[in-house]
């Protein structure tokens, strides 16, 4: 049973826009959702993360929104560039605990030119 | 933050025969982790690496097939066992760091060894 579903599986987006991937989660005592980003041929690095006694959390022209009651959290890329192109992996863990993630299926995003 | 170095970051392999990963850590961490990501997947855990004691395996994985070691903070060894084509996968390094007696929360990851099997 997949714990966090993950969407879309890849996404295709043009220079300047707006790319959103978008995680939900069924453990309700996951309260440390992070975002992970690997380019080819290089191990995942996180990217940003938010605990759920927010509802946004901005760095850059990233932005997770997380809907608590919904069991949702997405990932906005604003202005994207060519160079955000990789895989986007969204996990779930709880902080109390082992501290080993749930991560969701990835997505594929290539921003074009 | 940690520095993770993997050795090898690539092999090509024979079936039937075994390949050993090492990791090596910067820095003192808590917990130890090893994950398979198949082409284009997900990161699937095989294992938590204790120090000192027997890995801790997840579901589908077995300490005959993968068995790992740790002898201190900083270092720990996957071998893949009795190869085949199956096998051939990244294979990855991860740490939990240790930040004045907490963890962060963040996992470190090195850039993987990437294993073909043939």
């Amino acid at each position: 049973q997949q714990q966090v579903k993950q969407s879309p599986q890849s996404l295709i987006v043009q220079k300047g826009g707006i790319s959103i991937i978008n995680c939900a989660y069924e453990n309700t005592a996951f309260d440390y959702f992070p975002w992970y980003q690997q380019f080819p041929g290089k191990g995942p690095a996180l990217l940003i993360a938010i605990r759920p006694d927010v509802s946004e959390k901005k760095e850059g022209r990233f932005t997770i929104s997380f809907n608590k009651s919904a069991k949702q959290f997405s990932l906005h890329i604003m202005d994207s560039q060519p160079g955000d192109s990789a895989t986007y992996f969204c996990a779930a863990s709880i902080r109390g605990g082992s501290y080993i993630p749930t991560f969701g299926r990835g997505t594929s995003l290539i921003v074009h030119p | 933050s940690a520095v993770i170095s993997q050795k090898p970051s690539r092999d090509i392999c024979q079936r039937g025969t075994s390949l050993t990963i090492q990791c090596q850590v910067d820095s003192q961490v808590t917990m130890m982790f090893w994950y398979r990501q198949q082409p284009g997947q997900s990161l699937t855990l095989i294992a938590t690496a204790n120090q000192g004691s027997e890995a801790t395996y997840e579901s589908g994985f077995v300490i005959d097939k993968f068995p790992i070691s740790r002898p201190n903070l900083t270092f720990s060894t996957l071998t893949v066992s009795n190869m085949s084509p199956e096998d051939s996968s990244i294979y990855l390094c991860s740490v939990v760091l240790r930040t004045s007696g907490t963890n962060t929360g963040e996992l470190f990851f090195g850039e993987g060894s990437r294993l073909t099997v043939l």
